[in-house]
C-alpha cells in the first residue's frame, strides 16, 4: 500500500525558517518524481515545487524561487521542503505527492500544516 | 487568481450528469495533453480522477470522464451520488511562469 506521511508543520515568526519531510513507503521512491503542493485555510491547491527521480531536475513556483529548496534521499525514501525567510502568506498545509504520470500526483499524504504568524 | 478558471459551484440531481469546465490559455490546456482533475471532499488530501486530459487512472469509476475542447477541458460526472460531494480541482503543465497550474477548484453540491 502506497503511503505518504508528512511531518514538519508547525508554527513560525514571518522571516523564520521550517523543514518539511515526507516519508514514502510502498512504492519504488527512487523511480518517481515528487512534488509538494499547498492549500491555504480555505483556498485551493497551489504547486509549489517539484524534483526527477535522481534530484537533477528541480522546478518551483516563481514565488518561492530563492527561498524553499526540494530535495530527497532515495536511500531513505524521503522528500524535504526546506522553506526560509517564510512570509504569511506561505501559510497552508504542504502535501506530499507522487506524481505517477507526467504532471499528475496520483498519491497525495494527509498534509502538514505550516502557519507562519508572529 | 487562479491560473486556471473554474466556476465556484455547480450542483446537480442524484442521476444526473454535471460538467465541470477549466479555462486555460494556449500556454497550458490549449497545447500540452497534461491535464488532470482532482476530487477533495472536505478535510481530506486530493485524490487524482483524470491524467493526461481523459486518462483514468485504476480503480476511478467510469462515470468520471475527461474531455478538452481549445483551451477549455472538462470534467463530466454522470450518475451523480451523494458522496461525489467534494471540491474538484484541475491542473496542468505550463510554459508560463509556473510549471504546473491549478484551478480555483469548484465545489459539487448533490442535491
Amino acid at each position: 500500500e502506497v503511503q505518504l506521511v508528512e511531518s514538519g508543520g508547525g508554527l513560525v515568526q514571518p522571516g523564520g525558517s521550517l523543514r518539511l519531510s515526507c516519508a514514502a513507503t510502498g512504492f519504488s521512491f527512487s523511480d518517481s518524481w515528487m512534488s509538494w503542493v499547498r492549500q491555504a485555510p480555505g483556498k485551493g491547491l497551489e504547486w509549489v515545487a517539484n524534483m526527477n527521480r535522481d534530484g537533477s531536475e528541480v522546478y518551483y513556483m516563481d514565488s518561492v524561487k530563492g527561498r524553499f529548496s526540494i530535495s530527497r534521499d532515495n536511500a531513505r525514501n524521503s522528500l524535504y521542503l526546506q522553506m526560509s525567510s517564510l512570509r504569511a502568506e506561505d501559510t497552508g498545509v504542504y502535501f506530499c505527492a507522487r506524481d505517477g504520470y507526467p504532471f499528475s500526483s496520483d498519491y497525495w499524504g494527509q498534509g502538514t500544516l505550516v502557519t507562519v504568524a508572529s | 487568481q487562479s491560473a486556471l478558471t473554474q466556476p465556484p459551484s455547480v450542483s446537480g440531481s442524484p442521476g444526473q450528469s454535471v460538467t465541470i469546465s477549466c479555462t486555460g490559455s494556449s500556454s497550458d490546456v490549449g497545447s500540452y495533453n497534461r491535464v488532470s482533475w482532482y476530487q477533495q471532499p472536505p478535510g481530506t488530501a486530493p485524490k487524482l480522477l483524470i491524467y493526461e486530459v481523459s486518462r483514468r487512472p485504476s480503480g476511478v469509476p467510469a462515470r468520471f470522464s475527461g474531455s478538452r475542447s481549445g483551451n477549455t477541458a472538462s470534467l463530466t460526472i454522470s450518475g451523480l451520488q451523494a458522496e461525489d460531494e467534494a471540491d474538484y480541482y484541475c491542473a496542468s503543465f505550463s510554459t508560463s511562469i509556473d510549471f504546473r497550474v491549478f484551478g480555483g477548484g469548484t465545489k459539487l453540491t448533490v442535491l
